[in-house]
């Protein structure tokens, strides 16, 4: 079957770091992705993993395991507009790359 | 260059209803992927299109149909409309491409309410 699992929720405090784990459980796999959405739009790209290692982009890093079916986004510096859903998606094995998605972490950042 | 565009952006609807979305891909993109997200859920795939051709299917029932134009424009159709229809309705553009990187550009949805 196809799992992909995340934490419901999560809290941080404004300039601190936080890391959101991912782990998968696909029949195909095409690479991982991170999505940030905020409430009532639509999900914005934020990093594509699909060897193993560490990606870095700005103040967000992806880091993807596929031995272990394990990835990780870590946002640091947090912002208040970080406060969002963040999801976590693999693309499927098939000619489609179908998304798949977990339920989503949604991050609350305080001052 | 415009992104990933749909329309309406609200709609209600009452059970046993019929409702087509709209969905304009991002310029340069052949590829169109829908997707329903309920209230606190990740999106869930229902069905591409490409070369005007239904793809790919999610486990959807066949209440759920689509539509590709020639412009690479897509439609969603809906019929006797469930409760539990109710939902962001999201389409996604991509190009087709055949590496494995095939990034997906999300419109801003289609939010439908089930009465």
């Amino acid at each position: 079957g196809q799992n992909i699992d995340q934490p419901t929720e999560m809290t941080a405090t404004e300039g601190a770091i936080v890391q959101i784990n991912c782990t998968y459980q696909t029949s195909g796999f095409n690479g991982l992705f991170w999505y940030q959405q905020h409430a009532g739009e639509a999900p914005t790209f934020l990093s594509y993993n699909v060897l193993d290692g560490l990606e870095e982009k700005g103040r967000f890093s992806s880091f993807l395991s596929r031995s272990k079916g394990y990835s990780y986004l870590l946002l640091k510096e947090l912002q208040m507009k970080d406060s969002a859903s963040y999801l976590c998606a693999v693309s499927g094995g098939d000619s489609s790359y179908k998304l798949i998605f977990g339920s989503g972490t949604r991050l609350l950042v305080r001052p | 260059d415009a992104g990933v565009t749909q329309s309406p952006t609200h709609l209600i609807k009452t059970r046993g209803q019929q409702v087509t979305l709209r969905c304009s891909p991002k310029s340069g993109h052949d590829t169109v992927s829908w997707y329903q997200q309920a209230l606190g859920q990740g999106p869930q795939f229902i069905f591409q299109y490409y070369e005007e051709e239904e793809r790919q299917r999610g486990n959807f029932p066949d209440r759920f149909s689509g539509h590709q134009f020639p412009n690479y424009s897509s439609e969603l159709n809906v019929n006797a409309l469930l409760l539990g229809d109710s939902a962001l309705y999201l389409c996604a553009s991509s190009p087709r491409i055949g590496g494995a990187l095939n990034e997906q550009f999300f419109g801003p949805g289609t939010r439908l309410t089930v009465l």
